[in-house]
């Protein structure tokens, strides 16, 4: 069965510093990996995706992904953050069948200026 | 080009009422799924229908039942509501499905039972 699991419900950084959301997954089969973020009253956004081309991935507003299958990890990373980067991160894994999304439990990330 | 559209945005139901959930998908996809997302469960898949045929549903009771019509909108009921159905229900649509698509979120609806 297919898992992932969000090593850290919150993370708290000053802006201007760097990033890291940490996850790690579990997967029978090669998997698609998704960070997606909510920001509030808004829906999921869709940051990054790795679908077994390049190890590491790069999104939408200077995030970045590295998938690490001898780690099964999936962290999120960003070099310096920006106070509107303070959302709800979702990392996430595809099911093996059709478009059902398996999610973590998301890490909120807090920027203070 | 318009995003997911869902109605309504927000619903206040009494518990044992039902109630229907609508998503319009983007034009032109014609993968619907529907989620759940509550702030003790986090977001748990519902189900998923493809060309108006359920293709995967998730671990919900049979009380939550969806259809996708012909244009591929789709709606989702829950019946015999319990105040544990108060959630923000989101829909995701994507063109035809598979691993490496991607999915695209409405702003959900906002269930209320009291």
């Amino acid at each position: 069965a297919q898992s992932v699991t969000q090593l850290d419900s919150h993370v708290s950084v000053s802006e201007g510093t760097p990033v890291l959301l940490r996850c790690n997954y579990s997967s029978s089969y090669s998997p698609s990996l998704f960070w997606y973020v909510q920001h509030p009253n808004k829906g999921l956004q869709l940051l990054l995706k790795y679908t077994s081309a390049a190890t590491l991935v790069k999104g939408i507003n200077g995030f970045e992904a590295e998938f690490k299958k001898s780690e099964t990890s999936f962290h999120l990373t960003k070099p310096s953050a920006h106070m509107s980067d303070a959302a709800e991160y979702f990392c996430v894994v595809t099911h093996q069948a059709g478009t059902a999304l398996i999610f973590g439990k998301g890490t909120t990330l807090s920027v203070s200026s | 080009k318009a995003g997911v559209t869902q109605t309504p945005r927000y619903l206040i139901k009494t518990r044992g009422q039902q109630v229907t959930l609508s998503c319009s998908p983007i034009s032109g996809h014609r993968s619907v799924s529907w989620y759940q997302q509550t702030p003790g469960q986090g977001l748990q898949f519902l189900f998923e229908y493809f060309s108006e045929t359920q293709r995967n549903k998730g671990n919900f009771p049979g009380r939550f039942s969806g259809r996708q019509f012909s244009n591929s909108r789709s709606e989702m009921n829950v019946s015999t509501l319990e105040l544990g159905d108060s959630a923000l229900y989101l829909c995701a649509s994507s063109f035809a499905g598979g691993l490496n698509t991607e999915a695209f979120f409405g702003q959900g609806t906002r269930l209320t039972v009291v």
